[in-house]
């Protein structure tokens, strides 16, 4: 069961265009993370937001986690080349003990950003 | 520190071999990730450990499928007998205890069933 849904799922645009990326869900989570893949490497954090309606700013890069938290966006304002990668959203519940850590992955968004 | 270090980077062998995937996690590390990735499918969680121990192994596709971890610095992911159905790139991942705690991915192992 998907329970993160990303749009889009493809994304290609010209250097210096502004983009959304967005990650729903039908579920409460208690936190949601960014992540960013290039080709051959595993995932890196961007970021994660843990309160609802809060907005993170990272250079170019904004982060909103939905007031309700179950929803997410990621803007790039000005995109340039380097932006280009897979970009995953990832959400947790929390239950306390080992339930901590374990992340539900939505499908990715594929962002090619063109010079 | 030294990242999450996954072996082999790539594999390919045929049906029905045995294929073992190695992964080191990040010193002082608790939770350990196994992880699937396909164009079709995502990132699919298969199985997690937490102080050596399964937590969760219900990502698992079948009995094909086993893991372990012997100790705090030490995994492996064993598919026997190998299907071609099961090629895919396999991330491994660690991070600590505590909410909101990042998950430091491997580089991965792209695995090929021919």
């Amino acid at each position: 069961t998907q329970l993160l849904e990303q749009s889009p799922q493809f994304l290609s645009i010209q250097e210096g265009e502004n983009l959304t990326v967005y990650c729903n869900s039908s579920s409460v989570f208690s936190s949601l993370q960014w992540y960013r893949q290039e080709p051959g490497e595993g995932p890196v954090l961007l970021v994660t937001v843990v309160t609802g309606g809060e907005v993170k700013k990272l250079k170019r890069l904004t982060f909103q986690f939905g007031d309700a938290r179950k929803d997410s966006s990621l803007h790039i304002t000005a995109a340039q080349p380097g932006d280009t990668g897979l970009y995953l959203c990832a959400g947790a519940r929390y239950a306390g003990g080992t339930s901590y850590g374990k992340l539900t992955f939505g499908q990715g968004t594929i962002l090619t950003v063109h010079p | 520190d030294a990242g999450v270090i996954q072996s082999p980077r790539h594999e390919v062998t045929e049906m029905g071999q045995e294929v073992t995937l190695r992964c080191k996690p990040i010193s002082g590390h608790d939770y350990l990730f196994w992880y699937r990735q396909t164009m079709m499918r995502g990132l699919e969680l298969l199985i997690y450990f937490n102080n050596n121990v399964p937590i969760d192994d219900s990502g698992m596709p079948e009995d094909r499928f086993s893991a372990k971890m012997p100790n705090a610095s030490f995994s492996t992911l064993k598919i026997q007998p190998s299907e071609p159905r099961d090629s895919a790139v396999y991330f491994c991942a660690s991070s600590r205890t505590g909410a909101y705690q990042p998950q430091h991915f491997g580089d991965g192992t792209r695995l090929s069933i021919l």
